[in-house]
């Protein structure tokens, strides 16, 4: 039983566009989410996170929302980078623990 | 500054092998986890300890033992290496709670049981 879903394998962006990965949850405990990106052959980096409190938090190019109603969270990346080429997963805590329940992850391909 | 080092990079085991998978981080951290990727399934944790001295079971622990030798190592075995156990292993750490920081971690085991 999935709790967090990506349901996007894949997406393509040209450079500069906007990308805009989605994530949904079904357990209504957590109440904070993360994002990672992660290279190939190297371990998770985190991205961005926002608490259950908040409906945005933003860091420079990134952006995330959550709908606490539709158990719906998005990351948005303005403008996109081909660096930004990776593979996102997000992930969701119940509580203050570093149990995190991980999505099945989105591959971004920003195209030059 | 190392981070979060797993060893080995890389381990092909025969069915029924064991092994031990090392991990070491150098951040003065707390709490420490191990998760395996599979594709399609994202990471899943195996087993974590808060801190020195306990350790838990996480989504999918049967086949695996732990221990945190120390504030620094946490260590994985296998005692009977089965296929299905194969995939990339990532080791992590955090100060303290998710809310304190994110997880740190290592760049992965790639483990093939054939």
């Amino acid at each position: 039983d999935q709790q967090v879903k990506q349901n996007s394998p894949s997406l393509s962006v040209q450079e500069g566009r906007i990308s805009i990965l989605n994530c949904d949850y079904t357990n209504s405990m957590f109440d904070y989410f993360l994002w990672y990106k992660k290279y190939p052959a190297e371990g998770p980096t985190f991205l961005i996170s926002i608490s259950s409190i908040k409906d945005k938090n933003e860091d420079g190019r990134f952006t995330v929302f959550l709908n606490k109603s539709a158990k719906h969270l998005s990351l948005h990346i303005v403008p996109s980078q081909p660096g930004d080429s990776a593979v996102y997963f997000c992930a969701a805590s119940a509580g203050n623990t570093g149990k995190l329940i991980f999505g099945q992850g989105t591959t971004l391909q920003v195209k030059p | 500054n190392a981070g979060v080092t797993q060893t080995p990079k890389f381990q092909v085991l025969k069915t029924g092998q064991s092994m031990t998978l090392q991990c070491a981080q150098d951040m003065n951290h707390n709490s420490m986890y191990w998760y395996r990727q599979d594709p399609g399934m994202g990471l899943r944790l195996i087993y974590y300890s808060a801190s020195e001295g306990t350790t838990d079971k996480g989504e999918v622990p049967n086949g695996y033992n732990v221990s945190r030798l120390n504030k620094r190592e946490f260590s994985l075995r296998l005692e009977s290496a089965a296929p299905s156990q194969t995939s990339v292993y990532f080791c992590a750490s955090t100060w303290g709670g998710i809310l304190n920081s994110a997880l740190h971690f290592g760049n992965g085991t790639r483990l093939t049981v054939t």
